[in-house]
């Protein structure tokens, strides 16, 4: 069963800094990898999204990789800004299902 | 124009009512699915729908009804509401069921007193 963990759960960091989220996962048999971010009352915003092929994807000041023999994956966040502030979630999807199962999560609050 | 839509936003209601909750995607999307976050912010997902057809039915209680009108609508039934469904609903789609680019409705709040 693929269990997918979070760390740190919440962050504080001063606007301008470099940070790294992690998220690993149990069951390297992965179809994909999908970092979200969510927004106070709102829904899911997809960041990128790595194929199981991949090792990274880039997008802006995004940079997520990918480890599958060891059931990890990294989102770095350069020069963070107090927009980037909000809970970003990793979710996985097993090959063989249609499903992701999602992480719980890491709260990041960039300061100004 | 919002890709994918719920209503209502917020739902207070009290234990032992029946309730629904509307999704609605106007992305000429097949598959439709509906997730569960709870209190502690971890997300699940409960059902999907691919072209009105059942493909996921996550162990969930049968007081939950999901039910697809045509397949750009996917609209959940709870029945007999209980403290625990308290939670946030989201709503979500994808062109296919092997596409896992999935769309996020922005939630429905159920707070059950």
């Amino acid at each position: 069963k693929q269990e997918v963990t979070q760390i740190p759960a919440a962050l504080s960091v001063p606007e301008g800094e470099n940070l790294v989220l992690n998220c690993s996962f149990t069951d390297s048999a992965i179809y994909n990898l999908q970092w979200f971010r969510q927004d106070p009352g709102k829904g899911l915003t997809s960041l990128l999204l790595i194929q199981s092929s991949q090792r990274e994807q880039t997008s802006g000041r995004l940079n997520a990789s990918l480890d599958k023999s060891s059931g990890r994956s990294t989102l770095y966040i350069a020069a963070s800004q107090p927009g980037d502030s909000a809970t970003y979630l990793c979710a996985v999807a097993t090959s063989g299902t249609y499903k992701y199962i999602f992480g719980t999560g890491t709260r990041l609050k960039v300061l100004a | 124009d919002t890709a994918v839509s719920q209503t209502p936003k917020y739902l207070v209601t009290q234990m032992g009512n029946d309730k629904s909750i509307k999704c609605e995607q106007n992305l000429g999307h097949d598959t439709m699915y509906w997730y569960k976050q709870d209190s502690k912010k971890f997300l699940k997902i409960m059902f999907s729908y691919n072209n009105k057809e059942l493909i996921i039915n996550e162990t969930v209680p049968n007081r939950f009804s999901p039910k697809s009108p045509d397949k750009a609508h996917l609209n959940l039934h709870i029945n007999s509401l209980e403290l625990g469904d308290s939670a946030v609903y989201f709503c979500a789609s994808s062109q296919s069921r092997n596409s896992y680019e999935q769309y996020f409705g922005p939630g429905t709040r159920l707070t059950v007193t």
